[in-house]
């Protein structure tokens, strides 16, 4: 079976630029993750969706950071302005369930360089 | 809310060598315990994960973890690595009741030098 697809696999911008990333989850995976793994550091969630709505987005910087999954499967997450900070890799992840015990699958991944 | 220690952020071992990877964790509540396998340029995937029944737990590519709950571990290791075991390995857990929400550590860097 095909796995999460992610592009673009690298971009690189400067401060207060924009940016887009884009996810396609397993077919069939009602739900859907993103993550930001910054260098040295865990993967850590900014928003989980459950087919087209949200169920967790507690650690997304709302101010400039937004998502969505409009018909409840490929997702999009912008940044808008990027900040020095923003730069790590996002990963995006879905599984079949969105219960606490079910497995993962992520994609590889887009890793983001604000300069 | 639940948080992961990886006591580790580099191993380095020589082929054939057994390897153990340490983690702790701490939570309030009953908690799942994931190990997750990232290789160069691919993204992360499950290695095994601990739910309920023995404590200790197989996984694929010959590790196991087991899990301690007086000590709150969740320790992987592995009797004889091969080099294409190197990898980045992370922990995380995940409460037993709600949503899913995988609190990962931050990461255990493993080389194997032939």
């Amino acid at each position: 079976e095909a796995g999460v697809a992610q592009s673009p696999r690298y971009k690189i911008i400067e401060k207060r630029q924009s940016v887009a990333f884009w996810c396609n989850p397993i077919s069939g995976h009602a739900t859907l993750y993103w993550y930001q793994q910054i260098l040295g550091q865990g993967p850590k969630l900014l928003i989980q969706f459950q087919n087209n709505g949200v169920v967790d987005d507690s650690q997304l910087p709302k101010d400039r950071f937004s998502a969505e999954r409009l018909k409840g499967v490929d997702s999009t997450l912008k940044i808008q302005p990027a900040k020095l900070e923003d730069s790590a890799v996002y990963l995006c992840a879905s599984s079949s369930r969105p219960a606490s015990n079910e497995k993962l699958f992520f994609g590889s991944g887009t890793q983001l360089s604000v300069l | 809310a639940q948080s992961v220690t990886q006591l580790d952020s580099q191993v380095p071992v020589f082929e054939e060598a057994p390897v153990e990877l340490r983690c702790n964790y701490s939570s309030s509540v009953s908690v799942y315990l994931f190990w997750y396998v990232q290789y160069p340029n691919q993204g992360l995937q499950l290695l095994l994960k601990y739910l309920s029944g023995s404590t200790l737990v197989k996984g694929i590519n010959g590790f196991e973890a087991e899990f301690n709950k007086s000590q709150t571990s969740f320790h992987l290791r592995k009797p004889s690595v091969h080099i294409s075991d190197t990898a980045e390995y992370f922990c995380a857990v995940s409460r037993v009741q709600g949503a899913q929400k995988l609190v990962f550590g931050q990461g255990t860097r493993l080389t194997i030098n032939p």
